[in-house]
Formats: C-alpha cells, structure tokens, sequence
C-alpha cells in the first residue's frame, strides 16, 4: 500500500523567509504523481503544485517549487518570500497513475505553517 | 465557471440517523471522489464515481454509500451515524483523464452528537 509522511507537524518562518516542507512516501509504482495541496481555514482544498514521477525536473509554480527525489522517495515543498496568505495546513499527496487516468489521493498528515510578521 | 459546490456546509445529527450529503461537480467533470478528514485519521479516500459508476472505494464499513447521477451530481449517505462518523466531508471533481487536477468543494462538517 502507499504511504506518505510528513513528519512535521508544524512549521513557521518569518514573513519574506524561505521555508521547507518536507514530505517522504512509499510505493512500488513507476508512475505516479505527487501533489501538494494547501487548505486555508476556509477548508477549501487548493491544489499548490503537481510533480510527475518520469519528470526528472523539479516542479516551479511562482514562489514555490520542490525538491523531488524519486530514488530517496522524497517530495519537499519549498515556498521562497513568505506571505502572511501562505498560513495554512499543507498537505503532500501522492497518487498512481492508471490506464484510466489518475486514481484516488492518498494524503499525509499535514503540516501547518505559520507565517511570523 | 462554478467550482465544486456541496451542501448543506453544516449539519448535527443525532446518533443511530442517517444523512445525506451532497455535491455537485464542476461543469463538465465527470469524476467525483468523496474524503474525510478527521482530526484523528486525516484525510481517508471514501470512494470515486465517474459516470455514475462506482470506480474505487476506500476502506469504510457498508454504512458508507454513494451514487452518482446522470449530470455527474454525487451524493453520498451514512446509514446509523456513530459519533465517530463527525468529520468534514471533502468531495472533489475531475475529468479523470491523465494528468489531470481534483478541484475540492469547502466540504461539509458533519457533527454527530
């Protein structure tokens, strides 16, 4: 079965700071996709940034990017020039990729960030 | 366009009832997945529907239910709720094909009491 970690469950920075969030899963897939999602306390989900296994480059979308590394099983999350907006719980997921499309998320526990003023 | 809609946003029930809830997909997304998210558990994969067919399922017990309508519309019912079942309910939309991004609804927070 997959499996996704975050090992940290809470994390805060300095408005303008860089931080890092670090996420590690387990499958036995070749293909797959990994996501960060990001949920505000409105609760709505919002998808952050999307990495796809057979893509050796790093995933950038603005102000973040991360850091995938297929061999280690590593998917880290790193959000440069932190906003006060960035406050939320984020979430890593991880899911395998079918002849029918992508399949269901599997999500780890989450980290909720912090921005300081 | 509309984002994934569900309703109601808020509900109590008391325990032993059964609910429905409900959620309405972005236009033209033909694929629904249902999650909760509990404090405890995080985020579960319940189950997906895409055209009205049940494609996956997670591991919640038959009290757990869902269908899915001709316009892509889902609901999903919980039969005799037990205070555990008190979660927010996430439902989220795709057009299931490759490579393709899940749009959540803000969910419905169900209180069992």
């Amino acid at each position: 079965a997959q499996t996704v970690t975050q090992s940290q469950p809470e994390m805060s920075v300095q408005e303008a700071e860089t931080v890092t969030l670090s996420c590690t899963y387990d499958t036995s897939e070749s293909d797959y996709y990994l996501f960060w999602y990001k949920q505000p306390p409105s609760r709505q989900m919002i998808l952050v940034i999307r990495q796809e296994a057979y893509k050796q480059q790093n995933a950038t979308e603005n102000r973040f990017s991360v850091n995938f590394q297929k061999a280690a099983k590593s998917f880290s999350l790193k959000i440069s020039d932190s906003q006060l907006g960035d406050a939320a719980m984020y979430f890593c997921a991880y899911s395998v990729e079918s002849n029918f499309g992508n399949e269901k998320l599997t999500f780890g526990t989450g980290t909720r960030l912090t921005i300081i003023p | 366009k509309a984002g994934v809609t569900q309703t109601p946003r808020y509900l109590i029930k008391t325990r032993g009832q059964q609910v429905t809830l409900s959620c309405s997909p972005i236009s033209g997304h033909r694929s629904v997945s249902w999650y909760q998210q509990t404090p405890g558990q995080g985020l579960q994969f319940l189950f997906e529907y895409f055209s009205e067919t049940q494609r996956n399922k997670g591991n919640f017990p038959g009290r757990f239910s869902g269908r899915q309508f001709s316009n892509s519309r889902s609901e999903m019912n919980v039969s005799t709720l037990e205070l555990g079942d008190s979660a927010l309910y996430l439902c989220a939309s795709s057009l299931r094909e490759m490579n393709t991004e899940a749009f959540f609804g803000q969910g419905t927070r169900l209180t069992v009491v």
